[in-house]
């Protein structure tokens, strides 16, 4: 049960593009459709931005997309906005029937 | 609109016990897979346990296995976790969370989240 690994911290200028990679095995990542990405605020829970690899739920903003290749998800972020500053955190299941997450991202917008 | 609710977090002694409660409302309780998820502070994210929507399923961390218990009664829309011998390092905000699939594959809803301290 290892964590997946992600970029401690990212950053970018508000308008720009950013994208935060999340790395695992073909135990879980490569080997499964269930990745999530979640944004967190200090002291708030955690959010779903992204199922199933790419889906975004209701009312998420279409700025967030999520893509697989591989071992290896990723999260992007289009038109950095302040608001965008936040922790993000990958997760998948795996082939143990249990769930995986990534250490997180802190993203800054500059 | 799903709302969750956890309980029974508060300050433990080192080899003590603790039980979590997690009240659900906004959705049908038993067609859902839920999650316990604990964050230490400052820290990341540890999933921590999982049961299915009937509660014939559960599954557990390896940091956790033996000591925790996952339950839920489906009748009063509540998901449990029992803690025993309960160590420092299981000091965290416990969030429970509901999963998009009757067994346990990926978290949507999450709860506040309740903090455990353990400390002598």
């Amino acid at each position: 049960q290892s964590a997946l690994t992600q970029p401690a911290s990212v950053s970018g200028s508000p308008g720009q593009s950013i994208t935060i990679s999340c790395t695992g095995t073909s135990s879980d990542v490569g080997g499964y459709d269930y990745v999530s990405w979640y944004q967190q605020y200090p002291g708030k829970a955690p959010k779903l931005m992204i199922s199933g690899v790419s889906n975004r739920p209701s009312g998420v903003s279409n700025r967030f997309s999520g893509s697989k290749s591989g071992n290896t998800a990723s999260l992007t972020i289009s038109g950095l906005q302040a608001e965008d500053e936040a922790d993000y955190y990958c997760s998948s299941y795996s082939s143990t029937s249990t769930l995986v997450f990534g250490g997180g991202t802190k993203l800054t917008v500059l | 609109e799903v709302h969750l609710l956890e309980s029974g977090g508060g300050l433990v002694q080192p080899g003590g016990s603790l039980r979590l409660s997690c009240a659900a409302s906004g959705f049908t309780f038993s067609s859902y897979a839920m999650n316990w998820v604990r964050q230490t502070p400052g820290k990341g994210l540890e999933w921590v346990s999982g049961i299915s929507s009937s509660g014939d399923s559960t599954y557990y961390a390896d940091s956790v296995k033996g000591r925790f218990t996952i339950s839920r009664d489906n009748s009063k829309k509540t998901l449990y976790l029992q803690m025993n011998s309960l160590r420092a390092e299981d000091t965290a905000v416990y969030y429970c969370a509901k999963d998009l699939y009757t067994f346990g594959r990926e978290a949507d809803y999450w709860g506040q989240g309740t903090l455990v301290t353990v400390s002598s």
